[in-house]
């Protein structure tokens, strides 16, 4: 069982509905990420939080819009996606995002598959 | 030329066989390198870290060659279930001091019987 726990498993939405997708991890890991995977691409990564503060947006379009209301929860709020957005949607956490090392491991949960009508 | 780049397979092999996969980075201030597995529509799973005098898992072995910027995962008596994708990971410090994480477009292999 992975220790990051993402709901729903799998959401079909229409391209004026208003959803969320939901992250929760219980190691005391204080950098959350989001993460999109197109089949048969790599991940690519849309944002992270460190110790609940957002850090890096990578110039993704506003309707995605992240929330971190606590070091333990990870939001994604969608609103008026596209077809093309349809994807694997992954979240992941890690011991801490700033660090001159750069040795932290990910840890991902299950996944988000979204359908865009 | 992308920042991590894999073979992207797909790699048939038979059950019992020896299968090496190399990963090339072009940032040379990469510190930490890693081997994800994804099985398929699932997520990403470490499979293990990559040390400078490389290191071995049971039938795993990775190595990293900092000189030529690549790092491999050898699999020695593959098994049906190592069939799936495996991602490379490179971890770099990136602007303002943040963790720049990059995968690699992943390599596939399917173990046959």
């Amino acid at each position: 069982d992975t220790e990051v726990t993402q709901t729903p498993k799998h959401l079909v939405m229409g391209m004026t509905n208003k959803k969320s997708l939901k992250c929760e991890q219980h190691m005391g890991h204080r950098a959350m990420y989001w993460y999109k995977q197109k089949a048969k691409k790599p991940p690519e990564l849309m944002f992270v939080y460190s110790y609940e503060k957002l850090s890096i947006n990578e110039s993704v379009p506003s309707r995605f819009s992240p929330e971190c209301p606590n070091s333990s929860l990870l939001n994604l709020h969608l609103h008026a996606l596209q077809p093309e957005d349809s994807a694997l949607y992954l979240c992941a956490s890690s011991q801490v995002y700033l660090q001159g090392s750069g040795a932290n491991v990910l840890t991902f949960g299950a996944g988000s598959r979204l359908t865009v009508l | 030329r992308k920042e991590v780049e894999q073979d992207p397979g797909p790699f048939n092999v038979p059950e019992g066989a020896t299968v090496a996969f190399n990963c090339t980075y072009s940032n040379s201030a990469s510190q930490s390198f890693f081997w994800y597995r994804q099985d398929c529509r699932k997520e990403p799973k470490l499979l293990m870290s990559v040390y400078s005098s490389g290191n071995e898992d049971g039938r795993f072995t990775a190595q990293l060659n900092r000189a030529s910027q690549y790092i491999s995962l050898l699999i020695r008596d593959s098994k049906l279930s190592d069939s799936a994708t495996y991602l490379c990971v490179v971890n770099a410090v990136g602007p303002g001091g943040y963790q720049k994480v990059t995968f690699g477009t992943g390599t596939k292999l399917q173990v046959i019987p």
